[in-house]
């Protein structure tokens, strides 16, 4: 099946410092990904949606130029948290959908990245 | 625009009972359905999906799931309960055409009892 990475899978880091998530379809061509933020026991909650090589469309509420989001190619597809604070601390999922008829509507999600800012 | 009812947050079963996880959903137009398993600090994990045809579906681990359009559900079941079972279920649908945004319900946590 479609196999999605994220790195790193954990990542502390001091407050005021800029943090990059990288989300790797590692098997098919991601026409489409997408950042969703998780907070303890809730539900995942969709941040933004980016296309390869045009600009990431971003949910409402969600600070644009603080969550920097790059999707150069249709393998690769970052995250920068700018300027981190503690309220940023968080599970950060990215997932990878392929312009495939066959994974039609079905995202692939990777393992996540435990983000904590001190 | 859509949206997913996940009728509760918590859920517990005993080892070798039946497994009823409860989803509804709202669409404007022929959905897809999904149900997704997530393990402690892990991602999540596809356990089947509706998108046409067969309104039965069977998914990994012996789940299966029902599509009933005239009651807008699409509940999750497993005769028999294992503990590897427990984790958190997602329901989670999206307007039918492959290429459009996924909203998901709030989860339920599945406890398993010995």
């Amino acid at each position: 099946g479609a196999v999605v990475s994220q790195h790193p899978s954990w990542v502390i880091c001091k407050s005021g410092t800029s943090v990059k998530i990288e989300c790797r379809s590692l098997d098919f061509q991601a026409t489409t990904m997408f950042w969703y933020r998780q907070f303890p026991k809730q539900s995942l909650m969709l941040m933004a949606t980016s296309n390869e090589g045009s600009k990431a469309t971003y949910e409402q509420g969600v600070e644009k130029d603080k969550f920097l989001i790059n999707h150069a190619s249709l393998t690769l597809s970052t995250l920068t948290v700018t300027s981190a604070h503690p309220e940023d601390s968080s599970f950060y999922i990215c997932s990878a959908r392929g312009g495939a008829i066959i994974m039609a509507g079905e995202q692939f999600f990777g393992p996540g990245t435990r983000l904590t800012v001190l | 625009a859509q949206s997913v009812t996940q009728l509760g947050s918590h859920v517990s079963v005993s080892e070798g009972a039946l497994v009823l996880l409860r989803c509804n959903y709202s669409s404007s137009v022929p959905p897809y359905l999904f149900w997704y398993v997530q393990y402690p600090n892990q991602g999540l994990q596809l356990l089947l999906k509706y998108t046409t045809g067969a309104t039965l579906v069977k998914g990994i681990n012996g789940f299966e799931a029902e599509f009933k359009k005239s009651e807008t559900s699409f509940h999750l079941t497993k005769p028999s309960a294992h503990m590897s079972d427990a984790a958190e279920y997602f329901c989670a649908v999206s307007l039918s055409g492959g290429y459009q945004k996924v909203t998901f319900g709030i989860g339920t946590k599945l406890q398993v009892i010995p």
